[in-house]
């Protein structure tokens, strides 16, 4: 079965300060994607990134960086240098098995992250 | 802009009453599209899978005859909820997959608040 935690319920911070939200993930596929999403208080969830169980290649975009490690079944996300618009819910989310096309979706239960002025 | 577009983005009603939601995929064509339920401070629970031309999958626990289900076209997928009732208020949101780019889009959510 699958399973994403999001050990992390709530982190605040101050701008400017680093935040790394934690993920990790239970599959018995070998082929699967990890997603991570941003939910902000208007409620449409926004996608950041996909990656896929064969790339471990650590991600940067901008601020946003996200490290992928299989060994620990971890895929978290880093925010450097935060900003009051990073305050959201954010999602990690886990999708099984090329015949699905990747399209089934298990969430974990979200951190939402307050970053204050 | 949005390549899902969901209707309405907030409804309220009285017990009893059917309550219907569209998820349209602007300009591309999806066979299938996704339904969840998200609670308050809550996550995502997957509650079925909508195919075009076929019957919805349902997950374990959801009651098909209750969260009818109808993808009438390669664009629009609708969630009927019938008879609703003060348990069913949550916040409904569909996705769509764009095969070109093998992408995944939310649309901007539902709030059914039933009286």
């Amino acid at each position: 079965a699958q399973k994403v935690t999001q050990a992390q319920t709530e982190i605040s911070v101050v701008e400017k300060e680093d935040v790394t939200l934690d993920c990790v993930y239970e599959t018995r596929d070998t082929t699967y994607y990890l997603f991570w999403y941003k939910q902000p208080p208007s409620g449409e969830l926004v996608f950041l990134i996909r990656r896929n169980s064969f790339d471990e290649q650590n991600e940067i975009s901008g601020r946003y960086s996200w490290n992928f490690q299989k060994s620990t079944s971890s895929f978290n996300f880093t925010i450097t240098a935060s900003q009051v618009v990073d305050s959201a819910v954010y999602f990690c989310a886990l999708s099984e098995g090329a015949y699905t096309g990747f399209q089934k979706l298990v969430f974990g239960t979200g951190t939402r992250l307050l970053v204050s002025p | 802009g949005a390549v899902v577009s969901q209707h309405p983005s907030r409804v309220i009603c009285k017990s009893g009453t059917s309550v219907k939601i569209e998820c349209r995929s602007l300009d591309f064509q999806a066979t299938t599209m996704f339904w969840y339920r998200q609670f308050p401070k809550q996550s995502l629970m997957l509650m079925a899978t909508s195919n075009e031309g076929s019957k919805a999958t349902y997950e374990q626990g959801v009651e098909k005859d209750k969260f009818l289900i109808n993808h009438a076209s390669l664009t629009l997928s609708t969630l009927t909820v019938t008879s609703a009732h003060p348990e069913d208020s949550s916040f409904y949101i569909c996705s769509a997959f764009r095969g070109l780019d093998e992408k995944l889009f939310f649309g901007s959510g539902t709030q059914l608040s039933v009286l």
